[in-house]
């Protein structure tokens, strides 16, 4: 089993419409991480979590440390948001990131 | 704006040769890691740093070997490529206290 479960693993979704990426994790962690990944490869992070929840533009992020599970949400989606969305938590040790396999999203005009 | 900077982008190189992947940072980060990506899989950690003269080898075993003879350089290179080398490479840098990940472009190795 993963430490780090995302879902769904595709998702396939209308412009506009609320779209939803769930993250569940297995490890004490010191931080969970949103990223995304376009074709072209490179990664940029969206959030970087310890609690509570974060906005940024039509991205929002929460994290409920008690469950080991965060949430990511994209409202009034659009094709650009079209991409990988990793989720991905910092151990407790060393402090190195353990990631999930990604969330493929693709937002249809 | 990149502050973290992945040479080359692409490369295609016949099996035996040595190639070393070059990653730069500008924002005096002390822990620098590179990622092994296949496509449409996880990343995995193969080497990472936290600092000067620190290298550690990551949760993938990896026929490559690094060093980080300076803070904002932290070069991988593969003594003699082969097709199962072939992968995306990410480098990454870090902040104090390992928040603030900065991922560079890539590099898309193929080994033929």
């Amino acid at each position: 089993k993963n430490e780090v479960e995302q879902s769904p693993q595709n998702l396939t979704a209308q412009e506009g419409e609320f779209i939803t990426i769930n993250c569940s994790y297995s490890v004490g962690i010191s931080a969970l991480h949103w990223l995304q990944q376009h074709p072209g490869g490179g990664i940029v992070s969206l959030f970087m979590l310890s609690s509570g929840k974060k906005k940024h533009g039509r991205l929002i992020a929460t994290i409920n440390i008690q469950e080991k599970h965060s949430s990511l949400h994209i409202t009034a989606s659009h094709p650009r948001d079209s991409a990988v969305y990793i989720c991905a938590v910092s151990d407790g040790s060393q402090g190195n990131l353990i990631f999930g396999k990604g969330t493929k999203l693709s937002v249809k005009p | 704006e990149a502050d973290i900077y992945q040479t080359p982008r692409y490369l295609v190189i016949g099996t035996g040769k040595k190639i070393t992947l070059e990653c730069s940072q500008t924002m005096g980060h002390d822990k620098m890691y590179w990622y092994q990506q296949d496509p449409g899989m996880e990343l995995h950690l193969i080497h990472y740093s936290y600092g000067v003269n620190s290298t550690e080898k990551g949760d993938l075993s990896s026929e490559s070997t690094v060093s980080r003879i300076r803070t904002e350089h932290f070069p991988l290179t593969l003594e003699s490529a082969r097709p199962s080398h072939t992968s995306q490479y990410l480098c990454a840098s870090s902040e104090p206290a390992n928040y603030g990940y900065t991922f560079g472009s890539g590099t898309r190795l193929t080994v033929v």
